[in-house]
């Protein structure tokens, strides 16, 4: 049974665009909620995190919006630029170090220049 | 920086033969994972260990087996491989200090068996 439903699976932006991708969860003891990035040959590395303490998170042109009322977050990458090509993976998990990672299905992201 | 290595990054193997996937950490990380990675299905937990010696199963452990003798050293086995098992694996390592919850990903071995 998937927890973590990611969507879109892909998407085209053009370079100066807002990239969007969201995802929902189940499980509501989930209260740690990473975003990862991969390059193609690369394995994932780690982009942003939340906790459900805060609504948002931003770090440079990248934002995560929470809504924990709908079980809802969400990467926003502002003035997407072709070196952000690349496939997003959301997750969530327990805030434990005891726990693991439950990931989306994967966001193939191409921006065109 | 933390560095997850795995030992391949490309594997071609036949059909029954058993393989040996490895993965070191250098950081001294308690907890180690391996994930498979497949178009469309995302990544999918296999096993995972939270320190030596100790193993769990994962979501899908049918057709592996694990082995962490050393705290920096988690290797994945496939005691029998099979064409399904062609796929791209990840190795990944983690502290169990507070606030800080992320993974760090080797970069993956693509093992193809025919």
């Amino acid at each position: 049974q998937q927890q973590v439903k990611q969507s879109p699976q892909s998407l085209i932006v053009q370079k100066g665009g807002i990239s969007i991708i969201n995802c929902a969860y189940e499980n509501t003891a989930f209260d740690y909620f990473p975003w990862y990035q991969q390059f193609p040959g690369k394995g994932p590395a780690l982009l942003i995190a939340i906790r459900p303490d805060v609504s948002e998170k931003k770090e440079g042109r990248f934002t995560i919006s929470f809504n924990k009322s709908a079980k809802q977050f969400s990467l926003h990458i502002m003035d997407s630029q072709p070196g952000d090509s690349a496939t997003y993976f959301c997750a969530a998990s327990l805030n434990s170090g005891y726990s693991t990672l439950t990931f989306g299905k994967g966001t193939m992201l191409l921006v065109s220049p | 920086d933390v560095k997850v290595t795995q030992s391949s990054r490309y594997l071609v193997k036949r059909t029954g033969e058993k393989v040996f996937l490895e993965c070191v950490q250098d950081m001294d990380h308690e907890n180690m994972f391996w994930y498979r990675q497949d178009p469309g299905l995302g990544l999918r937990l296999i096993y995972f260990s939270y320190d030596v010696k100790m193993k769990e199963k994962g979501d899908i452990p049918e057709g592996y087996s694990v082995s962490r003798e050393k705290k920096e050293r988690f290797s994945l086995i496939l005691e029998s491989a099979s064409t399904n098992q062609t796929s791209m694996y990840l190795c990944a390592s983690r502290t169990t200090g507070a606030d800080n919850y992320g993974y760090t990903f080797g970069s993956g071995t693509r093992l193809t068996v025919v």
